[in-house]
Parts: C-alpha cells; sequence; structure tokens
C-alpha cells in the first residue's frame, strides 16, 4: 500500500460529460502529480501541485483542471469528455519538490467515456 | 527537454535466468534515474533509484540497476527471474521543467516483462 488514495476507481460516462477525480496524498507529501495512462501514449504528466499551489503543468488539456486544496488532496476534473479521454489516470505524491525524491501512486482511476 | 526511451516493448525470459531491461535518457545537468514496476490493475511502485555515487544501484525484490554515464543508459537487472517478477516497468528520469521551476518525473513508454515457468 502506498498510501495514496484515488477515488472512484472505475468511472463510466458518456461523451460531453464532466468528471471529478480525487487524490489524497500521503500523509506528509506536498506535491502531488497527475498522470495520464493509455496505450497509445503511455504515461503522461498532467500537472503538480505543490502545497497547494500549480508548480507545473504538463501535456494538459485546456478542457482539464486541477487543484489541491488546504489538506493537500488534490482533485482532477475532466469536462466536455470525449472517447479519447477514456484511460487511467494516476494520482502520485512526493515529500517535496526536488529532484531526487520517487514518486508514490495511487492505484489509479479507470475512466471510460461512452 | 528531458527524455527516456526503452527500446523493446516486451522482454522474455526463463525462470532462473538473469534478466535485463534497457533503459537509455536524455537530461540536461545531472541525470536523477528511476524504475517503477506496475502489476496488473495496480499503481506504479517504485523499484530503485540513482541519485549520485556507485554506478551500481540495488533496489527492491533482488533488482539492481547500472548506471552508465557515457552511453546514457540505466538497465535494470535481476541474477535470476522469478514468474513472479512478470510485470510492466518503466523507467523515469527527473529533470527541470520547461521552464525550470520543477522536477519533472517523465517515464519511458514502458517495458513488459514475461518470465516464464
Amino acid at each position: 500500500d502506498s498510501g495514496v488514495t484515488q477515488t472512484p476507481k472505475h468511472l463510466i460516462t458518456a461523451t460531453g460529460q464532466r468528471v471529478t477525480l480525487r487524490c489524497s496524498p500521503r500523509s506528509g507529501d506536498l506535491s502531488v502529480y497527475w498522470y495520464q495512462q493509455s496505450l497509445d501514449q503511455g504515461l503522461q504528466f498532467l500537472i503538480q501541485y505543490y502545497n497547494g499551489e500549480e508548480r507545473a503543468k504538463g501535456n494538459i488539456l485546456e478542457r482539464f483542471s486541477a487543484q489541491q486544496f488546504p489538506d493537500l488532496h488534490s482533485e482532477l476534473n475532466l469536462s466536455s469528455l470525449e472517447l479519447g479521454d477514456s484511460a487511467l489516470y494516476f494520482c502520485a505524491s512526493s515529500a517535496g519538490s526536488s529532484n531526487t525524491g520517487e514518486l508514490f501512486f495511487g492505484e489509479g482511476s479507470r475512466l471510460t467515456v461512452l | 527537454a528531458q527524455s527516456v526511451a526503452q527500446p523493446e516493448d516486451q522482454v522474455n525470459v526463463a525462470e532462473g535466468n538473469p534478466l535485463t531491461v534497457k533503459c537509455t535518457y536524455s537530461v540536461s545537468g545531472n541525470p536523477y534515474l528511476f524504475w517503477y514496476v506496475q502489476y496488473p490493475n495496480r499503481g506504479l511502485q517504485f523499484l530503485l533509484k540513482y541519485i549520485t555515487g556507485d554506478n551500481l544501484v540495488k533496489g527492491s525484490y533482488g533488482f539492481e540497476a547500472e548506471f552508465n554515464k557515457s552511453q546514457t543508459s540505466f538497465h535494470l537487472k535481476k541474477p535470476s527471474a522469478l514468474v513472479s517478477d512478470s510485470a510492466l516497468y518503466f523507467c523515469a528520469v527527473r529533470g527541470r521543467d520547461a521552464s525550470g521551476g520543477s522536477y519533472i518525473p517523465t517515464f519511458g513508454r514502458g517495458t513488459s516483462l514475461i518470465v516464464h515457468p
């Protein structure tokens, strides 16, 4: 058990809809990362938050947004969903934002858009 | 920009034989390198990392990795494979993002390791 909790584990929705994925990092970890894993794109970095503030952005679509709350949990909001958004979305946390720390991953939220 | 290449989509090895999963990287500055393993329907788990020092790094479950600066490689190895080692393996590098403000882990596409009984 990594200590990172993601909900929901599975989500099925229709095109055009909006969903929210939730992540609780390991106790004490200040950094939260969101990744999208799909068969054709591999593991793609979306966005990072550190202690409530956005720290870095990757290949995140404008239809997607995220935030980190004062209690350090994070939410990833996906709107106007398209079929191609079907993927496994991972949250990971680390203690800080340094380059030497490993990430601790949740078990992911599998999104299926029909 | 930083990048990681895992040239093999799949590696097959017989149980008891040594295994190698290859990884090469490109990053400006010092490379900080990681290996993770993903079992079916699970998140990625950290195996080992190279930050500095000895080029041979030992990690969890008997795995080790060798850092080679001249070849920009960080291959994962294990002397004797187990069927339970069958999983998806990811190499990752941490380097500065485009703005220089944060260290973002960039992952390879993963290598599926299949260990045959």
